[in-house]
């Protein structure tokens, strides 16, 4: 059964340093999708991408953030300079359409971000 | 905006028995999806079941149901027969444009 798979399992970053999230969505989906979900807390959206280009965005999502479809296979969310407060597990997720339709979203394990 | 309120924190059920998780939310949209995730504690977000909000008919998977009540914005899981593997963080969630997730029900199960 396809997944979706991320990469790495566990990131340890400097505060201030940038770090790359990778994701790679099951094949014939083409919509992508991060979350993060703080220890303890809820998942939270921050950003979903169509068509190479952000469709929507949470306040979550600041300058900080940005999304990338490199290539045909990966989906990336960069940090650019950490703070102690992205500590928290990053989701990937993505759904082969969205809102309207048939929308069911899947997620990858995740990437546990730890920042010191 | 839309809202997901988990009002049950922490559940626990016996084994073999039934238990109802309970999801309501806040919206303006007649048209929009609903789904339960599980969250066991190697935190993968699992897919349980989903929902579409102009279908009347209550989802079902397995030992899994919802009671889906549109007008009172009311999305409640049932899982029958309760397993030790079942024991997990429930998450309710509600998506038009974006996915919104409630805080989480952790269920335990006892042997």
């Amino acid at each position: 059964e396809p997944e979706v798979t991320q990469t790495p399992s566990h990131q340890v970053t400097q505060m201030g340093q940038e770090v790359i999230l990778r994701c790679v969505p099951i094949s014939n989906h083409l919509y992508f999708y991060w979350y993060r979900q703080i220890l303890g807390q809820k998942v939270e959206f921050l950003v979903s991408f169509y068509n190479n280009e952000i469709s929507e965005k949470s306040e979550i999502f600041d300058d900080q953030f940005s999304v990338e479809r490199p290539d045909g296979s990966n989906f990336t969310l960069k940090i650019r300079s950490t703070k102690l407060e992205d500590s928290a597990m990053y989701f990937c997720a993505s759904s082969d359409v969205a809102g309207g339709e048939t929308d069911t979203q899947y997620f990858g394990p995740g990437t546990r971000l730890t920042v010191l | 905006a839309q809202t997901v309120t988990q009002s049950q924190p922490e559940m626990s059920v016996q084994e073999a028995e039934t238990v109802t998780l309970s999801c309501t939310y806040d919206t303006s949209e007649s048209d929009y999806y609903l789904f339960w995730y599980k969250q066991p504690p190697s935190r993968q977000m699992i897919l349980v079941i989903r929902q579409e909000a102009y279908k009347q008919q209550n989802a079902t998977e397995n030992r899994f149901s919802v009671n889906f009540q549109k007008a009172a914005k009311s999305f409640s899981l049932k899982i029958s027969d309760s397993q030790l593997g079942d024991a997990a963080m429930y998450f309710c969630a509600y998506h038009l444009n974006d996915m919104r997730f409630g805080a989480g029900t952790r269920l335990t199960v006892k042997p």
